[in-house]
């Protein structure tokens, strides 16, 4: 089936404006994450959503960060009044969430760089 | 708090040859699972295998094995047989095995193939 898809591919805006990073799921896959990763970097923990359950907001970085999963499906991370140091490329991922290791394995999308000028 | 360290920014393989890539990680916790991820210039994150803390015995997928030393705190990855495609950076990837299911990740290594 369908992979993990994420919109856009890349994004450009200026500082001060404000962007939506859209996140598509594996069909049946009940929790997603995001992850930030900046050049050279490995992956920073943002967010994460388990079915209806409230989601784990600990890894954001600040209140300019927030992000919502309608449907149980689709999420979208906001990031408002962009600063430089927001660009990177954030990565989404989800998993099945039925227990054990192998339904918890993360399947990631191709990510969204963003470039914050 | 978990740690997870990839000491080797870099490495380089001669196509065919075998390679190593270290990981080394902190905890406290017995119950754990390990994880090693490619990232192609695709930027796509792919599983390439996966190991659990209780089993003793190391995982294998095709070229690619492990090494898992679970008293040294160590996670090896073997690749055999070298290939073109093998190019990318690799990170290594620490989930707890309780309820909380965030990955900490080493900050990766890059491998080169050389033809």
């Amino acid at each position: 089936g369908a992979g993990v898809s994420q919109s856009p591919s890349n994004k450009v805006t200026e500082k001060g404006k404000d962007v939506e990073l859209r996140c598509d799921p594996i069909s049946g896959h009940t929790a997603l994450y995001w992850y930030r990763q900046s050049l050279g970097q490995g992956l920073e923990f943002l967010i994460y959503f388990q079915g209806n359950s409230a989601p784990d907001k600990s890894g954001l970085p600040s209140d300019r960060f927030s992000a919502e999963r309608t449907g149980g499906s689709v999420s979208t991370l906001t990031i408002q009044r962009t600063q430089q140091e927001d660009s990177a490329v954030y990565l989404c991922a989800s998993s099945l969430r039925g227990g054990g290791p192998y339904q918890e394995t993360q399947y990631f999308g191709p990510g969204t760089r963003l470039l914050v000028l | 708090a978990q740690t997870v360290t990839q000491s080797q920014p870099e490495m380089s393989v001669q196509e065919a040859e075998t390679v190593t890539l270290s990981c080394t990680y902190d905890t406290s916790e017995s119950d754990y699972y390990l994880f090693w991820y490619k990232q192609p210039p695709s930027r796509q994150m792919i599983l390439v295998i996966r190991q659990e803390a209780y089993k003793q015995q190391n995982a294998t997928e095709n070229r690619f094995s492990v090494n898992f030393q679970k008293a040294a705190k160590s996670f090896s990855l073997k690749i055999s047989d070298s290939q073109l495609g093998d190019a990318a950076m690799y990170f290594c990837a620490y989930r707890s095995g309780g309820s909380n299911y965030q990955l900490i990740w080493g900050a990766g290594t890059k491998l080169i193939i050389k033809p």
